[in-house]
Order: C-alpha cells, then structure tokens, then sequence
C-alpha cells in the first residue's frame, strides 16, 4: 500500500477562517516532505516543503507542521480565500530515492463564500 | 519563464488502439518525469529520465508503456496496446538539477487519456 495518506477525503472551510489539513505517513526513512495544491484540470502546484530536520515552516499564508514522534504533517492554510479550493496533496520522499515522490490521495478543500 | 508544456490535453481512445503524449520542460531542466494519476488518487510515478537517461523505471508496465526523451530535452510516453485500466491524467513534470530528494518538480497540465 501506499507510505502516505489523508485523514479526511474532504475539508469545507468558511472564508476567512483557517484550514488544517491533515497528513500520515509510514515510511519513517522519509526526510523530506512536500505539500501540493492542484486545481481542477492543472497539474500539482509545489506550496511549501520541509526536511525532516525541522518540526516547522512557514511560508506565506501557510504553515507545515511535522511530528516525526507520530509520523504525522499537516499544512494550515491561513485566512482561507475562495482561490485555496483545491486538492492538496502531501507528498514525501527520502535522500535515497533520487526525488521518487510518494503522493498521498489528496483533501478536497472547499471554500464557502 | 514558461512552465512544462503537454500535448494533446485531452485523448479518448479504445481499448487495445495506441496512443502517445509529449513533454516539453522547462527550458534547462536536466530531470524529467511522467506520472500517472488515476482519478480520485495522487500522481504516482512511472518513469524519471536525468538528461537522456533513464533514472527510475521500475513502476512502468514495460509490456504496454514506454518513454523516451531523445537530445534530453522533449519526452514522449507511449501505451501501446491501450487497457481500460490506463484511463487517467498523465502528467509530466521536470526539475532543475539531478533529481534529488529537496529539487522542486513543477508539473505539467497533464493528459487526459480516457480508454473506452
């Protein structure tokens, strides 16, 4: 099976409020973890990454979170806007694997006006 | 500067019939990729080319699939004959430097491949 999962398939969000989007992953090799947004009809879109030497980062409007204790990543996405309607992705990889990715199935947020 | 380009964005096609899509990346990236995302599930990879190398191949059904990316610039990934199964997005996507775990892939639009 798959190393990286979602907790939820689905997020609906009011506007301004944040968003936390949660993530699992089983290969504890991992030290490198890469959360995604893709838009219906485009490809992913990288949003922030982090090593697993750091525990968080943040970017703008967005924050990820790892816990390395429970194997878990989480992406806050700060004051959502309708334009953060996506499916987010977490995707994490390992020094040996030369950029292999591991994606996870994908949140579906949706943002309510 | 121009993102990953793909062609054609949409094919429908029967089962057991060919069909081949093309990647261009972005202008000096040395890594390649092509992935396949079934609808509902994240991309999962199929093959990744360093300049006109092949790096990972291990996840390609070689008996249908094949990709080549001749001069290390442009790719095409080939399904040749066609399942039912391989309906999906094929998205390519490329990288600056050698493909190592912190190099930022930027992804394509994708083709949509729907086998009837």
């Amino acid at each position: 099976g798959e190393s990286v999962g979602l907790h939820l398939p689905t997020l609906s969000v009011q506007e301004g409020d944040n968003s936390i989007i949660n993530c699992a992953y089983s290969n504890s090799a991992s030290d490198y973890f890469i959360w995604y947004k893709q838009e219906s009809g485009k490809g992913p879109q990288f949003i922030i990454d982090i090593r697993s030497n750091m525990d968080k980062r943040q970017g703008q409007r967005v924050t990820v979170l790892l816990n390395k204790t429970v194997k878990h990543l989480s992406l806050q996405i700060a004051a959502t806007q309708p334009g953060d309607s996506a499916v987010y992705f977490c995707a994490e990889t390992h020094g040996g694997s030369q950029g292999n990715l591991i994606f996870g199935k994908g949140t579906k947020l949706s943002v309510k006006p | 500067e121009a993102g990953v380009a793909q062609s054609p964005r949409y094919k429908i096609i029967e089962k057991r019939q060919s069909v081949a899509f093309w990647c261009n990346p972005i202008s000096g990236h040395a890594t390649l990729y092509w992935y396949q995302q079934i609808l509902g599930q994240g991309p999962k990879l199929l093959i990744q080319f360093q300049n006109n190398g092949v790096v990972d191949d291990s996840q390609l059904p070689k008996d249908r699939f094949s990709a080549e990316r001749l001069k290390g610039v442009d790719s095409t990934l080939k399904i040749q004959p066609a399942k039912l199964e391989d309906s999906a997005v094929y998205l390519c996507a490329s990288s600056l430097a050698v493909g190592g775990p912190v190099d930022t892939q930027y992804f394509g639009p994708g083709t949509r491949l729907t086998v009837l």
